[in-house]
């Protein structure tokens, strides 16, 4: 079954609004990453976060281990923002860089 | 800046034909993977390495061979392409237990 489940699937958000991104795994992982892809493909990583919280600009990830989950909060939203927001979970036990990824948040920010 | 280079960016093929897809890294990173996406997917891992002359099979090897001649570069190769290879293809490296840095993803078409 699915490892990596990603939620929402999809999310329009008017500009200026903040939006939460929630991925939950079925297993115990050893640490995840979020990355976003922007819409002509390419991928652009925004946090490894094995643990607890990160911060980089309008964007915070928070991962609890224990309770096999992670979310990315983007705050006061920008059209630049749209794109594909990707989670993915290194299991524990598993090779290193053995990446699980989700399928995706696809994000549409409109003025 | 980690540099991770694909070649081609897009090709198309023939069912049957041999496909070699390339990635070249200046990262000096020891750890190279490849991925495929398939569109509204997140990306599965195909093939990776650890070190030059050596690869491993990661969760969907079937079809496809990897080669690591050098640190810097890892191909992956479809013998007798197929129509469901159809997909975008990426490459990525990695140091220890750090972020991945992608390359900007090949589109392979086969008809």
């Amino acid at each position: 079954g699915q490892q990596v489940q990603q939620s929402p699937a999809s999310l329009v958000l008017q500009e200026g609004e903040n939006a939460e991104l929630q991925c939950n795994f079925s297993t115990s992982l050893n640490s995840m990453q979020w990355f976003y892809q922007r819409p002509e493909g390419s991928l652009v990583s925004l946090f490894y976060n094995p643990s607890g919280t990160k911060q980089s600009g309008r964007l915070t990830s928070t991962t609890v281990i224990k309770e096999r989950r992670s979310s990315l909060h983007i705050s006061s939203s920008q059209i630049t923002d749209s794109g594909t927001y990707l989670c993915a979970m290194e299991r524990m036990g598993s090779a290193l860089g053995r990446l699980h990824f989700g399928a995706g948040t696809q994000l549409i920010v409109i003025p | 800046e980690a540099a991770v280079t694909q070649s081609p960016r897009s090709k198309v093929a023939v069912t049957g034909g041999k496909v070699t897809l390339s990635c070249h890294q200046t990262n000096n990173h020891d750890y190279m993977y490849w991925y495929r996406q398939d569109t509204g997917h997140g990306l599965r891992l195909i093939h990776y390495s650890y070190v030059a002359d050596s690869t491993e099979k990661g969760d969907i090897p079937d079809g496809y061979k990897a080669s690591r001649p050098s640190q810097e570069n890892f191909s992956l190769i479809l013998e007798l392409a197929s129509l469901s290879q159809t997909a975008v293809y990426f490459c990525a490296s990695r140091v220890g237990a750090e972020t991945l840095y992608f390359g900007s993803g090949t589109r392979l078409t086969v008809l």
